[in-house]
């Protein structure tokens, strides 16, 4: 079975212009995280959503930053005005359940450069 | 979500077990222990977690000490694959946001 697909792998933006980061869970996963890695750092949170609900945005940097997932499958992070501290791998996840021991399964990551 | 306290870096000798400490001296009753990896350019890897006993899978075993403040990821034989920077987390919310750290850069030596 196919694993958590994140699109595009790599995008270079120029400051100021607004990108959309695409991710394609496991089927059938109930949870959804997204999360920003700077270079050389841990994956940091930025939102979570169960099913198409979006319960925890509190990792979200601020309001340029905006995710959906409005059929409760695939989500879209969408960053607008982007600027150069935005660059940074975003990771997404996914789990079968939504409880605190369930194992995430990650996606590669889309590599976002603001130039 | 307690703080956990992992070392930079650490090396192993290809086929020795590789043993990594976790220092989670804050950690709460109902805090889960969780270690992921990941490998350069790729998203984290789940490997295990527990809560109080010894837990041990296909991939590790980890081990939890009696007032669970510390805890040790043991790969038995390490590869060369295993290279990469291990997460030791704590806690998470009911539905399981990861709180990341810094992690120990493993790097296993042929």
């Amino acid at each position: 079975g196919a694993g958590v697909s994140q699109s595009p792998r790599y995008k270079v933006a120029k400051r100021g212009q607004d990108v959309a980061l695409r991710c394609d869970p496991i089927s059938g996963h109930v949870s959804l995280f997204w999360y920003q890695q700077a270079l050389g750092q841990g994956p940091e949170f930025l939102t979570y959503f169960q099913n198409e609900a979006q319960l925890d945005k509190s990792g979200l940097p601020s309001d340029r930053f905006f995710a959906e997932r409005p059929e409760g499958s695939v989500s879209t992070l969408k960053i607008q005005r982007t600027q150069q501290e935005d660059s940074a791998v975003y990771l997404c996840a996914s789990s079968f359940l939504a409880v605190s021991y369930n194992e995430q399964f990650f996606g590669p990551g889309t590599r976002l450069t603001v130039l | 979500d307690a703080k956990t306290t992992q070392p930079p870096s650490m090396d192993c000798a290809e086929g020795r077990a590789a043993n990594l400490p976790c220092n989670h001296s804050t950690i709460s009753g109902n805090e889960y222990v969780y270690w992921y990896r990941q490998i350069h350019s790729q998203g984290p890897q789940y490997i295990i977690h527990g809560l109080k006993n010894n837990e041990t899978n296909e991939m590790a075993s980890l081990i939890i000490t009696e007032d669970r403040k510390s805890s040790t990821l043991i790969l038995p034989h390490a590869t060369l694959r295993d290279t990469a920077v291990y997460y030791c987390i704590v806690g998470g919310t009911s539905y399981g946001k990861l709180t990341f750290g810094q992690g120990t850069i493993l790097t296993v030596h042929p």
